[in-house]
């Protein structure tokens, strides 16, 4: 059973575009979301986060946006550049007992930035 | 700072064979993790720690087995390796608690049984 699901395995954008990435879950008690990128022969590295009590988290070129009716978030980024074009993963979390620690992490999308 | 550095990087393993995956992080981190990244997977979770002397199973533990006897280490061991353990292994450390930056991780341990 996936409870984060990241449905586009790849993505290819034009540099200088807009790139979205989609995240849906199943599991209605998860209240923390993250994405992480990751690049070959390396670790993910966190990118951005957004609790469940907003809708709307910004950084930089970098945009999450949350809508906890659909159980849905995506990952904006713009511009688009090149070094941008790595394997992003979805995560989740559940707060229990006050400390949330356990992620759940989806399949990843591959982002390609065209130059 | 270092953050978390796995060992080894690579190794091929023959069936049956047991080894050790080394994670150590110099962060101060309560919580220490084991993920495994199987090819067009996420990562799942084997085994955590939430401090020295404490473990518990993730979502996948079944062939592993962990222990905390520092804060700094978190090894996880493979007894009688398996076609199905042939997979990317990340080690990652947390702060008690999730903050707003989420997990640091390892760069990873690639592993292959054969």
């Amino acid at each position: 059973d996936q409870q984060v699901k990241q449905n586009s395995p790849s993505l290819s954008v034009q540099e200088g575009r807009i790139s979205i990435l989609n995240c849906d879950y199943t599991n209605s008690m998860f209240d923390y979301f993250l994405w992480y990128k990751k690049y070959p022969a390396e670790g993910p590295t966190f990118l951005i986060s957004i609790s469940s009590i907003k809708d709307k988290n910004e950084d930089g070129r970098f945009t999450v946006f949350l809508n906890k009716s659909a159980k849905h978030l995506s990952l904006h980024i713009v511009p688009s550049q090149p070094g941008d074009s790595a394997v992003y993963f979805c995560a989740a979390s559940v707060s229990s007992g006050g400390s949330n620690y356990k992620l759940t992490f989806g399949k990843g999308t591959l982002l390609t930035v065209n130059p | 700072n270092a953050g978390v550095t796995q060992t080894p990087k690579f190794r091929i393993l023959k069936i049956g064979q047991s080894m050790t995956l080394q994670c150590t992080q110099d962060m101060n981190h309560n919580y220490m993790y084991w993920y495994r990244q199987d090819p067009g997977m996420g990562l799942k979770l084997i085994y955590y720690s939430v401090g020295a002397g404490i473990t518990d199973k993730g979502e996948v533990p079944n062939g592993y087995n962990v222990s905390r006897s520092t804060t700094e280490d978190f090894p996880l061991r493979l007894e009688l390796a398996a076609p199905s353990q042939t997979s990317v292994y990340f080690c990652a450390s947390s702060y008690s608690g999730l903050r707003q930056d989420g997990y640091t991780f390892g760069s990873g341990t690639r592993l292959t049984v054969v």
